[in-house]
């Protein structure tokens, strides 16, 4: 099993649609959860970070579930700019490690 | 954006052949790391390091050395390049272990094909 895991997708959604992406962790001492972005050829840019609490930022909510070991990413509004590969990245800060997943592809169709 | 800079962008090599890829950081951060990545992998780390002359492997390592002798600078060797070594390499830093501060930013990458 992979210590982290993503539905590769793709998602293909119109544009103005709610869409959700999940991601699953195997390790319990995770303690940062992160989401990025990463474009066809170019590098992952951070999208957000994860807490606890959950948190927003626009149109993108993200949510940590520790008892279940995921974190979620809502993406409201979709906007043809949002196609993209999400990638989902967990931090062991103990071992210096981040975890990526494979990500998770999103297009928006007009 | 974080002030890193990769060279070279793209590289075309061939097999048994030495090859050094060179990250660069203008933002003063302790934490600097060397990943590949694949289709069908996440980001895979190779090596990576916590301050000048200190570094350690990561879990693809075989076939790579690094190197830093500045804060500013990470190199990564591939001592004979194999065709397995084909891949996009990122460079990665960050400043600190604490929560608030333990973010990666990525370099451009650079593309490396061995013949």
């Amino acid at each position: 099993r992979k210590e982290v895991e993503q539905d590769p997708g793709p998602f293909n959604v119109p544009e103005g649609a709610t869409v959700a992406f999940n991601c699953t962790y195997s390790n319990s001492a995770s303690q940062s959860f992160f989401w990025y972005r990463q474009d066809c050829r170019k590098e992952p840019k951070l999208l957000m970070s994860v807490y606890s609490s959950g948190n927003e930022d626009g149109r993108f909510t993200a949510q940590l579930n520790r008892a279940s070991q995921y974190i979620s990413l809502l993406i409201r509004d979709s906007k043809l700019s949002d196609s993209a590969t999400y990638l989902c990245v967990v931090n062991n800060r103990a071992a210096y490690k981040y975890i990526f997943g494979t990500g998770t592809r999103l297009k928006v169709l007009a | 954006d974080a002030g890193i800079t990769q060279s070279p962008r793209h590289k075309v090599t061939e097999t048994g052949t030495p090859v050094t890829l060179r990250c660069h950081q203008t933002e003063n951060h302790r934490y600097m790391y060397w990943y590949r990545q694949d289709p069908g992998h996440g980001l895979r780390l190779i090596h990576y390091s916590y301050g000048v002359k200190d570094t350690d492997k990561g879990e693809v390592s075989d076939g790579y050395s690094v190197s830093r002798s500045k804060t500013e600078d990470f190199l990564l060797t591939l001592e004979s390049a194999t065709s397995s070594q084909t891949s996009v390499y990122f460079c990665a830093i960050s400043e600190s272990r604490t929560a608030a501060k333990n973010i990666q930013y990525f370099g451009a990458g650079t593309r490396l094909s061995v013949l």
